[in-house]
């Protein structure tokens, strides 16, 4: 069974970049077949993607976060990670990774994360 | 304001049938990308309901089903039961935004 855990701070200063990482246990990230993607959800709202990334290290983002987004994945750790810079109270959200598969019919998640909540606040 | 419309709320009694639609257009649903269905309880994460339009994965009862029509697709719920009460999303990809995209949310209630 997959899982995957989010990790990082849960408390950003305004300005500062947000740094979560998604460990995912149960199977190999270097898998070919899937991506791996962080969504998150302003509390009381709707879920919003942020990103994926697949094991070659092709990225792609949100375009309306592009400018701030970097997503990167260590696959000697089984890992993958977001960093979100500039980041002001809009981004206060529950973040969520997820394991994404990708068809040419457009992807789904399969497998989440419980997701972490990261508030920015001075 | 969500790419996918949905509507904010349903209700139903235990034992009844309820639908939630979901609204796209040319750049999503009616492109002809799958739509795919969430279901996110309280404080928990989103879990897969629906995948490819109609399927459902190994563990979802088969009073979860959903089906697409032009751009409208909806998932329908039968045999209400009070843990159903959640809320649920769906989702697609928009080929104009080159993104993945969710509709709002429909927060089910079992009265």
């Amino acid at each position: 069974q997959v899982q995957l855990q989010e990790s990082g701070p849960g408390l950003e200063k305004p300005s500062q970049t947000l740094s979560l990482t998604c460990t995912v246990s149960g199977g190999s990230i270097s898998s070919g077949r899937y991506y791996w993607s962080w969504i998150r959800q302003p509390a009381g709202k709707g879920l919003e993607w942020i990103g994926r990334i697949y094991i070659s290290g092709s990225t792609n983002y949100n375009p309306s976060l592009k400018s701030r987004v970097t997503i990167s994945v260590d696959t000697s750790k089984n890992q993958f990670s977001l960093k979100l810079s500039s980041v002001t109270a809009a981004d206060t959200a529950v973040y969520y990774c997820a394991r994404g598969r990708w068809l040419q019919s457009g992807p789904h998640f399969d497998y989440w994360g419980q997701g972490t909540l990261v508030t920015v606040s001075s | 304001q969500s790419v996918l419309t949905q509507p904010p709320s349903v209700s139903g009694a235990p034992g009844q049938r309820v639908t939630i639609s979901c609204t796209g257009s040319s750049s999503n649903i009616g492109a002809g990308y799958d739509i795919h269905w969430y279901r996110q309880l309280p404080g928990t994460a989103p879990k897969l309901l629906i995948y490819g339009n109609s399927n459902r994965p190994s563990g979802v009862p088969d009073r979860f089903s959903a089906s697409r029509s032009g751009t409208s697709p909806s998932l329908a719920i039968t045999g209400l039961q009070a843990e159903d009460e959640a809320d649920y999303y769906c989702q697609s990809y928009d080929s104009s935004l080159s993104a993945v995209v969710f509709g709002g949310g429909t927060k089910l209630t079992v009265l």
